[in-house]
């Protein structure tokens, strides 16, 4: 079975600054997509940035861009000058073949003014 | 565009009461899944449905059960509800189309307390 692991509960990060967040995943799948998706206080998810397992090149929406290391398994999220409105639970997902999507448990990440 | 809509929003139940939760997608969605949030433990599948007709086990099926009669709704049952139910529940929905990196879109949420 396929899972994700998010090793940090909480981080915190001065604004303007960039942080990154760490997702790892096991998987036997050579096909599958993975997400970053953020949860501000209004409960609602939101898609911040997706990745193809067959794309080497790294993902990027604006600020927000990803490591992705097929080989290590690893996708971590990257926020560059970070603002007070990035402060938000933010959740890695795996979409496997059968397409069940399955997320970690979440970081909490902080903005200090 | 509604997107995914989940009715209600807020329930109590009484520990042995039952309630149907309803959701509606209107993108015309495959796929429709249902998760529940608790603290710590990030988003959980319970069912989900691959189409019309079908349903799934996710992760944590037991107490419920689900319906897809119709590509639009998935209906999230609890037969007999426990406090350990006591969660948010979020329906998300997400298109077959190309197979791609294609994410879920998510209802606003259901907040279910159990006493």
């Amino acid at each position: 079975a396929q899972t994700v692991t998010q090793s940090q509960p909480e981080m915190s990060v001065q604004e303007a600054e960039t942080v990154t967040l760490s997702c790892t995943y096991d998987t036997s799948e050579s096909d599958y997509y993975l997400f970053w998706y953020k949860q501000p206080p209004s409960r609602q998810m939101i898609l911040v940035i997706r990745q193809e397992a067959y794309k080497q090149q790294n993902a990027t929406e604006n600020r927000f861009s990803v490591n992705f290391q097929k080989a290590a398994k690893s996708f971590s999220l990257k926020i560059s000058d970070s603002q007070l409105g990035d402060a938000a639970m933010y959740f890695c997902a795996y979409r496997s073949a059968n397409d069940k999507i399955i997320f970690g448990k979440g970081t909490r990440l902080h903005i200090l003014p | 565009n509604a997107g995914v809509t989940q009715t209600p929003k807020f329930r109590v139940l009484k520990t042995g009461q039952s309630m149907t939760l309803l959701c509606a997608q209107d993108m015309n969605h495959e796929y429709m899944y249902w998760y529940r949030q608790d603290p710590g433990m990030g988003l959980r599948l319970i069912h989900y449905s691959v189409g019309e007709g079908t349903t799934a086990k996710g992760e944590v099926p037991d107490g419920y059960n689900v319906s897809r009669l119709k590509k639009q709704n998935f209906l999230l049952g609890l037969e007999s509800a426990a406090p350990s139910q006591t969660s948010v529940y979020f329906c998300a929905s997400s298109s077959t189309m190309f197979r791609a990196a294609l994410p879920a879109f998510f209802g606003q949420g259901t907040r279910l307390t159990v006493v």
